[in-house]
């Protein structure tokens, strides 16, 4: 079900920069957007970046994105309490009658 | 401010459908390019998009879920809907309603969210 893979789990400790890879192929990220989703515990997805590395409204700069081949990555620079939540990559895939993949997800936990 | 408002079936039969209802206020599900969108997520796992309405009403649906699924919009409610077939326990999941925005140079992905709601499968 899942095509775009992302490591369980990441921590750092506050003020630490943590990464975030999504995995995927030529068929989703490779020729597609990647859009992350935050979700904090017990809520609903959130839209925190776009088209690799946008901001969503009301972001911080602290996050930033970034999109090489068919991998992409999310950074947490300065990480901060707040920021403990999972994460997911997303992309369309052109090879699966065209859903919109999303990422195995990552929890990110501040120590 | 765009919100989006899940309907609350709570318990479903096995082998029945279920029937999910999203509100929408601050748009028009009619207009603009955007489309209406559904994803669930079972407890403690991801996500999984299930499929999508644009505005001029065409749909797309997730492969894996196509022969049981049909998503339709009510103009006059402004509210857009999910129905999922023959449903069995591995369809218990947080369902949410989402706006996918495919407007400009950027794609920018589903940028708004309602709060979901819970169907559980069971006898």
């Amino acid at each position: 079900q899942y095509v775009l893979t992302q490591p369980p789990s990441v921590s750092g400790t506050p003020g630490q920069r943590v990464t975030i890879s999504c995995s995927g192929s030529s068929s989703n990220i490779g020729n597609n957007a990647v859009t992350w989703y935050q979700q904090l515990p017990g809520a609903a997805p959130k839209l925190l970046m776009y088209s690799e590395n946008q901001r969503a409204s009301g972001v911080p700069d602290r996050f930033s994105g970034s999109k090489s081949g068919t991998s992409a990555s999310l950074a947490i620079n300065g990480l901060q309490s707040e920021d403990e939540a999972d994460y997911y990559c997303a992309a369309w895939d052109d090879s699966l009658g065209a859903p919109y993949v999303f990422g195995t997800g990552t929890k990110v936990t501040v120590l | 401010q765009v919100q989006l408002q899940e309907s609350d079936p709570g318990l479903v039969k096995p082998s029945q459908t279920l029937s999910l209802t999203c509100s929408v206020s601050g748009a028009s599900v009619i207009s603009g390019t955007y489309y209406w969108t559904w994803i669930r997520q079972p407890a403690g796992k991801g996500l999984e998009w299930i499929g999508r309405i644009y505005t001029s009403g065409s749909t797309n649906y997730n492969p894996s879920l196509k022969s049981r699924v049909t998503i339709s919009a009510d103009t006059s409610k402004n509210q857009f809907s999910l129905k999922l077939r023959s449903v069995a326990a591995a369809d218990t999941a947080v369902y949410y309603c989402a706006r996918e925005d495919s407007s400009g140079y950027y794609y920018h992905g589903l940028d708004v969210w309602g709060r979901g709601t819970t169907v559980t499968v069971s006898s």
